[in-house]
């Protein structure tokens, strides 16, 4: 079936721009996860939507980052003024159940979009 | 998550199985083994994972050993579009996911 989607692939931005990201989850997934990811570094989580509860946003960087799920289906990850330092690759999974304290579920993670702000 | 150990790179010929292996000493009896990959410019790849039995799926094989400290991924006839960065995690019971520096596996014709 039909993977994690992200669009666009590529984002390249001027410096104070804002960018949208979107990620389309696999069909029937209630969880959905963003992480980003710098050159030669390891994953960053910065988001997770789990359902009707309320996100995790513990990972967000900044104010400047915001993430939305609509209708518990495709999530959109903002970046408002965004700096140098964002550019990385933004990644976005999606899981059946979702992690909890007990239980870790399978991620399935999309291409990403690669930011580059100039 | 706890720790993992792998090897930082390794060759492989094609057609050959490919055995990755992985130190998670401080695994708990709970947790389970995780393997992804990272194509050069692609997004992970779930590949498999596994408790406390030895796993197979389409992809590879994974072997746990009795005491859980070790584990093998094993690649049974690598092709060039093997060659990728595979990672070994032991995630805590938790949903944020972290890589380590994982084993660049390099498969030559």
């Amino acid at each position: 079936g039909a993977g994690v989607s992200q669009s666009p692939s590529n984002k390249v931005t001027e410096k104070g721009k804002d960018v949208e990201l979107r990620c389309d989850p696999i069909s029937g997934h209630t969880a959905l996860y963003w992480y980003r990811q710098s050159l030669g570094q390891g994953l960053e989580f910065l988001i997770y939507f789990q359902g009707n509860s309320a996100p995790d946003k513990s990972g967000l960087p900044s104010d400047r980052f915001s993430a939305e799920r609509t209708g518990g289906s495709v999530s959109t990850l903002t970046i408002q003024r965004t700096q140098q330092e964002d550019s990385a690759v933004y990644l976005c999974a999606s899981s059946l159940r979702g992690g909890s304290t007990t239980a870790v579920d399978t991620q399935y993670f999309g291409p990403g979009t690669r930011l580059t702000v100039l | 998550d706890a720790k993992t150990t792998q090897p930082p790179s390794m060759d492989c010929a094609e057609g050959r199985a490919a055995n990755l292996p992985c130190n998670h000493s401080t695994i708990s009896g709970n947790e389970y083994v995780y393997w992804y990959r990272q194509i050069h410019s692609q997004g992970p790849q779930y590949i498999i994972h596994g408790l406390k039995n030895n796993e197979t799926n389409e992809m590879a094989s994974l072997i746990i050993t009795e005491d859980r400290k070790s584990s093998t991924l094993i690649l049974p006839h690598a092709t060039l579009r093997d060659t990728a960065v595979y990672y070994c995690i032991v995630p805590t019971n938790d949903y944020k996911l972290s890589f380590g520096a994982g084993t660049t596996v390099t498969v030559r014709a």
